[in-house]
């Protein structure tokens, strides 16, 4: 079952910052929160992960709160190419599992 | 590397009719996942492998559902009949778990199938 929660939907302008939001108060210590997005008609394509601290690639930057109970993933310059189904997903320890929720759909208008 | 190779795209069938689909994973990747992806959701866990042993099978529909990964590699999931409700992507991933818990899974681009 899935452990966060998103928001459905967000809208960003192009260029500006995207800020995507994600709950998972019932995070165990030792999960780390993955981000994964899915343009239509492809595959879900890895963004970027976590543990406790902030962490950024080339693609995205991720935010995880202190008490690990939610994160925020940043899309610095969201581009029309960044529109895309968004989801957080924590990763199950023990067994290697991915648990997918609804995800946000983020539109970025031109 | 080549990625996640899945085959065919595209499937329409008949309900109560039977049909198959093939993963090819990532070489040297241990770990391959099953997952339904219904319109408008996010994907489902369906089975989960660990070379050719089942790691997680709770949410396969067993009735109809049934899926292998012969000598650790490729993998076939089946579904036998097929319903209504069985329209989906069907996604394969996988994941090297090579015991660092920084690697991450990689998704092949789904079967999408139509039960009519």
């Amino acid at each position: 079952d899935a452990k966060t929660t998103q928001p459905t939907s967000m809208d960003c302008a192009e260029g500006r910052a995207a800020n995507l939001p994600c709950n998972h108060s019932t995070i165990s210590g030792n999960e780390y929160v993955y981000w994964y997005r899915q343009i239509h008609s492809q595959g879900p394509q890895y963004i970027i992960h976590g543990l406790k601290n902030n962490e950024t690639n080339e693609m995205a930057s991720l935010i995880i709160t202190e008490d690990r109970k939610s994160s925020t993933l940043i899309l610095p310059h969201a581009t029309l190419r960044d529109t895309a189904v968004y989801y957080c997903i924590v990763r199950v320890a023990a067994g290697n599992q991915f648990y997918f929720g609804t995800g946000t759909s983020l539109t970025v208008i031109p | 590397e080549a990625g996640v190779a899945q085959s065919p795209r595209y499937k329409i069938i008949e309900k109560r009719q039977s049909v198959a689909f093939w993963c090819n994973p990532i070489s040297g990747h241990a770990t391959l996942y099953w997952y339904q992806q219904i319109l408008g959701q996010g994907p489902k866990l369906l089975i989960q492998f660990q070379n050719n042993g089942v790691v997680d099978d709770s949410q396969l529909p067993k009735d109809r559902f049934s899926a292998e990964r012969l000598k650790g590699v490729d993998s076939t999931l089946k579904i036998q009949p097929a319903k209504l409700e069985d329209s989906a992507v069907y996604l394969c991933a996988s994941h090297p778990w090579t015991g660092v818990y920084q690697e991450t899974q990689y998704f092949g681009p789904g079967t999408r199938l139509l039960v009519l």
